[in-house]
């Protein structure tokens, strides 16, 4: 049964701790992508990746690292240095980012 | 440069009437074209996709939508509503990145929250 799984679907953290997001596809995509959702807002991109190794920032990166270092894995650490945390958290991925994405369940990270 | 608008932030319909979502859209490069459905804390689910093929595009749940390059518009329809159709839909843009990275980058609208009474 392919998809992309997130977890976990919910995230408290206090502030100024580091938090990391997980994001594991099993469709054998090449791009995998992380957005951030504010309530009224469409979706921000925070970063994506093409292809394992390698990753660029999106429009809102400031306060977020990622790494990809297996095809099916990308991985979001919020860090302290970002100054509102408090959204929900989306992860897509594609065959090509020419492409349609698949998006997973997401995760709402709050913090306290 | 890319932009899209969603120019209603809420729909309210009857169930068993049609259903009317609209997006306008800008490009500098011909454009992909999706429309995506996203329940309550939930993902986002692929209704439908233009591709440059044929204007009217239809998609899942009985969703269609035409692609009107002249009016820049990407409207998304469905003739008689049902109770589960309640949920957010964004209408989504995808151009080449260009000098700024490879691949597409996608743009959403804000979204249209849509309510389906009895």
């Amino acid at each position: 049964d392919g998809g992309i799984t997130q977890s976990p679907k919910y995230l408290f953290r206090k502030e100024g701790q580091n938090v990391t997001l997980s994001c594991e596809q099993n469709l054998n995509h090449d791009a995998m992508y992380w957005y951030r959702q504010d309530p009224g807002q469409g979706l921000r991109l925070i970063y994506y990746s093409q292809i394992v190794n390698d990753f660029q920032k999106g429009d809102i990166a400031e306060g977020y690292s990622v790494s990809r270092e297996k095809k099916e894995s990308f991985p979001l650490t919020v860090t302290s240095a970002q100054k509102n945390p408090t959204a929900f958290y989306l992860c897509a991925s594609s065959i090509r980012t020419l492409n349609e994405q698949f998006f997973g369940p997401g995760t709402r990270l709050t913090v306290l | 440069a890319q932009s899209v608008t969603q120019l209603d932030s809420h729909v309210s319909v009857s169930e068993g009437t049609p259903v009317l979502l609209r997006c306008n859209y800008s490009s500098s490069y011909s454009p992909s074209l999706f429309w995506y459905v996203q329940h309550p804390n939930k993902g986002l689910q692929l209704l439908l996709k233009y591709t440059s093929a044929a204007t009217l595009v239809k998609g899942i749940n009985g969703f269609e939508a035409e692609f009107k390059k002249s009016e820049t518009s990407f409207h998304l329809t469905k003739p008689s509503a049902h109770m589960s159709d309640a949920a957010e839909y964004f209408c989504v843009v995808s151009a080449p990145r260009g000098s700024t990275g490879g691949g597409n980058k996608l743009t959403f609208g804000t979204g249209t929250q849509l309510k389906v009474e009895l």
